[in-house]
């Protein structure tokens, strides 16, 4: 089945230190983001990439990186410097050309999330 | 920069009732998506609209576009308890061959049976 695998589920850090979080797609998307989601509120972009090799800030990505090495992994470092680690993280793909004659347009498709916890 | 509100954050509602949960955008858009999340959990796409005037429907939702007032809506027709959950509009803006999906608050939909 194809989809979007984010790792791990829960992960905990000690404030500090830097952490990386997964994200692996299997869809043959070229787009993959990175969103954050805190507490009552909606989603926030940190980082997003349309292409191997190059990715764009988003709204938020201060205290954070990114790297596109593979099509098919966009992983995210949250670096000692971003003041509020502590959310969930949402990964998602999408296709660059969402406009499929057959099957319509074709939303993002999220992972499961990660939920981060520094202390 | 783009602002994408919804209205209202919080909707308590009974059983069998109707309600309408409001997107208003700041800036013209490509597209606008309709999301559902549960709680704990990732999205989940409901709808997509493109165009002026598209509406979408699936069992009890009913979402629509009218991008000269920059609105979307998503009404609910009959609720039932299965529809308990946060729903999220996001809208499209391409800028430069750069696509940025920026989403609304979110609106915490709880059915009271």
């Amino acid at each position: 089945d194809g989809g979007i695998t984010q790792s791990p589920k829960y992960l905990f850090r000690k404030e500090g230190q830097n952490v990386t979080l997964s994200c692996e797609q299997n869809l043959n998307h070229d787009a993959m983001y990175w969103y954050r989601q805190d507490p009552g509120q909606g989603l926030r972009l940190i980082y997003y990439s349309q292409i191997v090799n190059d990715f764009q800030k988003g709204d938020i990505a201060e205290g954070y990186s990114v790297s596109r090495e593979k099509k098919e992994s966009f992983p995210l470092t949250v670096t000692s410097a971003q003041k509020n680690p502590t959310a969930f993280y949402l990964c998602a793909s999408s296709p660059v050309d969402r406009l499929d004659i057959d099957t319509g347009p074709s939303p993002l498709h999220f992972g499961n999330g990660t939920r981060l916890t520094v202390t | 920069e783009l602002k994408v509100e919804q209205n209202p954050l919080f909707l308590s509602m009974q059983e069998g009732k109707n309600y309408t949960i409001y997107c208003n955008y700041s800036t013209t858009s490509d597209r606008l998506y309709w999301y559902r999340q549960d709680p704990g959990k990732s999205l989940e796409s409901l709808f997509v609209l493109l165009s002026n005037g598209a509406v979408k429907q699936e069992g009890r939702l009913m979402a629509s576009l009218d991008t000269k007032a920059r609105l979307s809506t998503l009404h609910i027709t009959a609720a039932v308890h299965d529809l308990s959950a946060t729903y999220f509009c996001a809208v499209l803006v391409s800028n430069f061959g750069n696509e940025k999906l920026t989403f609304g608050t979110g609106t915490r939909l709880t059915i009271i049976p």
